[in-house]
């Protein structure tokens, strides 16, 4: 079965600092892999994408993220944080189930920028 | 476009009552998921449809819960009886193709007192 682990539930951070926030999948399969932010009270927004082509996708408010095959990750990085990122982020894996793909999210991770 | 449009945003009821949640997709898109938030589960999908049809409803808790989508620009998720552990932030979503890529409405906050 398809499954996303989010390796940290909390990660803190100073503002201008960098960040990572980690995430690896399991799926026998090809995958396409997401991250999404979610804003306190706010659905959730979609980030970034990889679906095919370059392993290192650009995103909006400057985060990117790399899929890496060989160690089933999708980590997002962004060089340097400000207050407003704080938020929750979901990595998620979109999977074909039987001719219909489907979103599985990770448990989400709480970045917490502080001044 | 408006995006996905949920309705109501609140919703506060009592134990044994009906709750129906309300769900707008964006236009052209084909495919409708219902997802549910809590603290301790995180994020579960219930049920997506892909064209009007239920495709997998495994993630549906119980029999209380009913999902519909009688047209392409509307679905409901109905709560029959409501219990207080069903208590959570309920977020509509839809997709078009077959990549996954999912819009998230801004999310119906239940509570049953």
């Amino acid at each position: 079965a398809q499954s996303v682990t989010q390796l940290d539930s909390q990660v803190p951070v100073f503002e201008e600092a960098p960040v990572e926030l980690r995430c690896n999948y399991s799926s026998s399969v090809s995958v396409y892999l997401f991250w999404y932010v979610q804003y306190p009270n706010q659905g959730l927004q979609l980030l970034l994408k990889y679906l095919s082509g370059s392993t290192l996708v650009k995103g909006i408010n400057g985060f990117e993220a790399e899929f890496n095959k060989s160690q089933t990750s999708f980590h997002l990085r962004k060089p340097s944080v400000h207050i407003s990122d704080t938020a929750e982020y979901f990595c998620a894996v979109s999977v074909d189930s039987g001719g219909y793909n489907k979103l599985i999210f990770g448990a989400g991770t709480r970045l917490a920028v502080h001044p | 476009d408006a995006g996905v449009i949920q309705s109501p945003r609140h919703e506060v009821t009592e134990m044994g009552q009906e709750v129906t949640l309300r769900c707008k997709p964006i236009s052209g898109h084909n495919s409708l998921f219902w997802y549910r938030q809590t603290m301790m589960r995180g994020l579960e999908l219930l049920i997506y449809f892909n064209n009007n049809v239920p495709i997998d409803d495994s993630g549906m808790p119980e029999d209380r819960f009913s999902a519909k989508m009688p047209n392409a620009s509307f679905s409901t998720l109905k709560i029959q009886p409501s219990e207080p552990r069903d208590s959570a932030v309920y977020f509509c979503a839809s997709s078009l193709g077959d990549r996954g890529e999912a819009f998230f409405g801004q999310g119906t906050r239940l509570t049953v007192v």
